[in-house]
């Protein structure tokens, strides 16, 4: 079946602009993850979100990102006044009833 | 802080061989575990999840699970070229975000 979709696949910006990133998680996924991946980095969640839930923000660098999921479903992940810093990759991820995640292709975000 | 620790490698061998991947966690309240692939430019992959001690058996991949040492481990039996890539382990407790580690690269040779 159809996997996790991020769009788009890259976006450039110039540095104090605003983005939105969107993933489209596994259909009847009920929890979705963002992560994002520097040059040379780890993976660093982001933020999380099960079902009707309080999403879970505690990874959020700053209050410049933010993140919503509608409908149970999609999700937009915005990061306003970008920054060189926020250059990376970002990532999306689903999980169903166990507790494996599966990654989208990312969004490969570049902040000039 | 939960944190999970790797050799960065590079971890060459030989086609054919046995590549042996390893990792340690901090969190001993860690439930599930995780070995994904990573190729360069790619996302990860989800090759491996085991979430009780002893070893699990997929293919040429068995997973390996100590948690009183904290340790996970990768086996990849026949090691092909095409398994180069970069390997990342993954802990959580049930159903939260992935704690990764920074992953270890293998190089297969032909």
């Amino acid at each position: 079946g159809a996997g996790v979709s991020q769009s788009p696949s890259n976006k450039v910006t110039e540095k104090g602009k605003d983005v939105e990133l969107r993933c489209d998680p596994i259909s009847g996924h009920t929890a979705l993850y963002w992560y994002r991946q520097s040059l040379g980095q780890g993976l660093e969640f982001l933020i999380y979100f099960q079902g009707n839930s309080a999403p879970d923000k505690s990874g959020l660098p700053s209050d410049r990102f933010s993140a919503e999921r509608t409908g149970g479903s999609v999700s937009t992940l915005t990061i306003q006044r970008t920054q060189q810093e926020d250059s990376a990759v970002y990532l999306c991820a689903s999980s169903g009833s166990g507790y494996e995640q599966y990654f989208g292709p990312g969004t490969r975000l570049t902040v000039t | 802080q939960k944190e999970v620790e790797q050799n960065s490698g590079p971890l060459s061998v030989p086609e054919g061989a046995i590549a042996s991947l390893n990792c340690t966690y901090s969190d001993r309240g860690s439930q599930s575990f995780f070995w994904y692939r990573q190729y360069s430019g790619k996302s990860p992959e989800l090759i491996m999840s085991i979430y009780s001690n002893g070893d699990k058996e997929d293919g040429r991949f068995t997973a390996q699970l100590n948690k009183a040492s904290q340790y996970v481990s990768l086996l990849i039996r026949d090691s092909q070229p095409s398994d180069s890539a970069t390997y990342l382990c993954a802990v959580n407790q049930a159903g939260t975000a992935l704690i990764f580690g920074k992953g270890t690269t293998l190089s297969v040779s032909s």
